[in-house]
């Protein structure tokens, strides 16, 4: 069974302190690793997709990188709009994503 | 606007009663899913239809019954509803090909059982 484990739960941070969330993963025969963003009161909201170890993608203040056992989301220098709850998913077999229980992010002034 | 939509954004209701969530695309897209966001934020998937066609059941209760009128629309009706029911339930569609499981989400219906 396809599993994914992200940490930390929830992380707080001031505005422009970089950091990383991690995603860790089990599948059999990966179809991609998804980032989602939540924000309270709204649906996942779809961020990147990485498919093959060493790709790297980046939006603005993110950036997400893959390995075989796990994924990052890398945060420089982020801001107070960057608060929201990050999602990740592993796609398995069939039209079926994996999500993890996400990590909080709080960024402060 | 393009979007996910689902009705009712909230719905409070009493333990035995029966529901429907509704929920309508205008994306184009010929997959829709039903999710279900517990109090821990885990989304699990429910159900998938790919044009019409149901193609994705996961281990949910028979009370739960999801019904595709069209590709556009995906409803979700519950039975005798229970109090493990209270979530989050979240609509979501994709098209088909290798971009099949980046997923438009709707804004999600709260189910409150008393």
């Amino acid at each position: 069974e396809d599993q994914v484990t992200q940490s930390p739960e929830a992380l707080r941070l001031q505005e422009g302190e970089s950091s990383s969330l991690n995603c860790s993963y089990t599948v059999s025969g990966l179809r991609g690793l998804f980032w989602y963003r939540q924000d309270p009161g709204k649906g996942p909201e779809f961020l990147f997709t990485l498919y093959s170890a060493g790709e790297e993608k980046e939006k603005e203040r993110l950036k997400a990188t893959l390995t075989k056992k796990e994924s990052f989301l890398h945060i420089t220098a982020p801001k107070p709009e960057d608060s929201a709850t990050y999602l990740c998913a592993v796609g398995g077999g069939g039209n079926k994503l994996t999500f993890g229980t996400g990590t909080q992010l709080k960024v402060e002034l | 606007d393009t979007a996910v939509s689902q009705t009712p954004k909230y719905l409070v209701t009493q333990m035995g009663n029966d529901k429907s969530i509704k929920c309508e695309q205008n994306l184009g897209h010929d997959t829709m899913y039903w999710y279900k966001q517990d109090s821990k934020k885990f989304l699990k998937i429910m159900f998938s239809y790919n044009n019409k066609e149901l193609i994705i059941n996961e281990t949910v209760p028979n009370r739960f019954s999801p019904k595709s009128p069209d590709k556009a629309h995906l409803n979700l009706h519950i039975n005798s509803l229970e109090l493990g029911d209270s979530a989050v339930y979240f609509c979501a569609s994709s098209q088909p090909g290798q971009g099949a499981k980046v997923l438009t989400f709707g804004a999600g219906s709260r189910l409150t059982v008393l």
